[in-house]
C-alpha cells in the first residue's frame, strides 16, 4: 500500500535555526498537506500544495511539492520555542481523495 | 462552531471491557474518520464513513466497530478492549472535496485510551 516516509524522525535544535525536514512516497501523490500537532492536541493543517513544483509558505513556514510528485519539503525559518511539535505530512490514498494518509511525523524540540 | 468534540478525554480500561469513544462536529461535513496515534507510527486510518450509513474500513479495522446514523455523530466501539489498543485516538471530519483536490480535514483533542 501507499506509504509516507518522513525524515528525521526528530529534530532538537535552538531558537533562532532554520528547520528543514521531508516527505518522502512510493506512488505519485496529486496533494501534500502539512499538519502540526501540538502537545496534548489534534493535527492542525498549515500548508496545502496541490501542483507539483508549487512553493507555498504561511509566516515563517515554507513548503515545496516535488517536481517528481513523490516528495515534498517543509521549512521552518527563524524557529521560536512555540514552533515545537509534530510535523506530519499527509496526501490522499490513491483513488480516494477525501482519505488521507499520513506519514510518520517529526518531532521538532526547540531550545530558548 | 465547536467543530470536532471528542469524549472522554482520558479513559483507563482493564482488558475485556467496551466502551465508546464519542465524536461529533457541527460543521455539517460528510466525511468522518478515526484514527489512532500510537509512538513512532503517526496517525493510522481506522475506520471512516462518507456519510450517515455509510462506513468503510481504513488500514487498522479489527477490534473496532463504527456506525453513523447522524451526519453529526460518528461513534467507535471497543467490543472486547486489549491492551494493544492502548493509544491516543483522533477522530477527524471534512467537507467533500469535489473539485478533485483534497480538503482540509479538522481533528478532535482527542482521547487518550489505556488498556490494562
Amino acid at each position: 500500500g501507499q506509504q509516507l516516509n518522513q525524515s528525521p524522525q526528530s529534530m532538537f535544535i535552538q531558537e533562532g535555526e532554520d528547520v528543514s525536514m521531508n516527505c518522502t512516497s512510493s506512488s505519485i501523490f496529486n496533494t501534500w498537506l502539512w499538519y502540526k500537532q501540538d502537545p496534548g492536541e489534534g493535527p492542525v493543517l498549515l500548508i496545502a500544495l496541490y501542483k507539483a513544483g508549487e512553493l507555498t509558505s504561511n509566516g515563517r513556514l515554507t513548503a515545496q511539492f516535488g517536481i517528481t510528485r513523490k516528495d515534498s519539503f517543509l521549512n521552518i525559518s527563524a524557529s521560536i520555542p512555540s514552533d515545537v511539535g509534530i510535523y506530519f505530512c499527509a496526501g490522499p490514498s490513491s483513488g480516494a481523495t477525501n482519505k488521507l494518509i499520513f506519514g510518520t511525523g517529526t518531532l521538532l524540540a526547540v531550545q530558548p | 462552531n465547536a467543530g470536532v468534540t471528542q469524549t472522554p478525554k482520558f479513559q483507563v480500561l482493564k482488558t475485556g471491557q467496551s466502551m465508546t469513544l464519542q465524536c461529533a462536529q457541527d460543521m455539517n461535513h460528510e466525511y468522518m474518520s478515526w484514527y489512532r496515534q500510537d509512538p513512532g507510527m503517526g496517525l493510522r486510518l481506522i475506520h471512516y464513513s462518507v456519510g450517515a450509513g455509510i462506513t468503510d474500513q481504513g488500514e487498522v479495522p479489527n477490534g473496532y466497530n463504527v456506525s453513523r446514523s447522524t451526519t453529526e455523530d460518528f461513534p467507535l466501539r471497543l467490543l472486547s478492549a486489549a491492551p494493544s489498543q492502548t493509544s491516543v485516538y483522533f477522530c477527524a471530519s471534512l467537507r467533500a472535496s469535489r473539485s478533485g483536490r483534497a480538503s482540509e480535514q479538522f481533528f478532535g483533542p482527542g482521547t487518550r485510551l489505556t488498556v490494562l
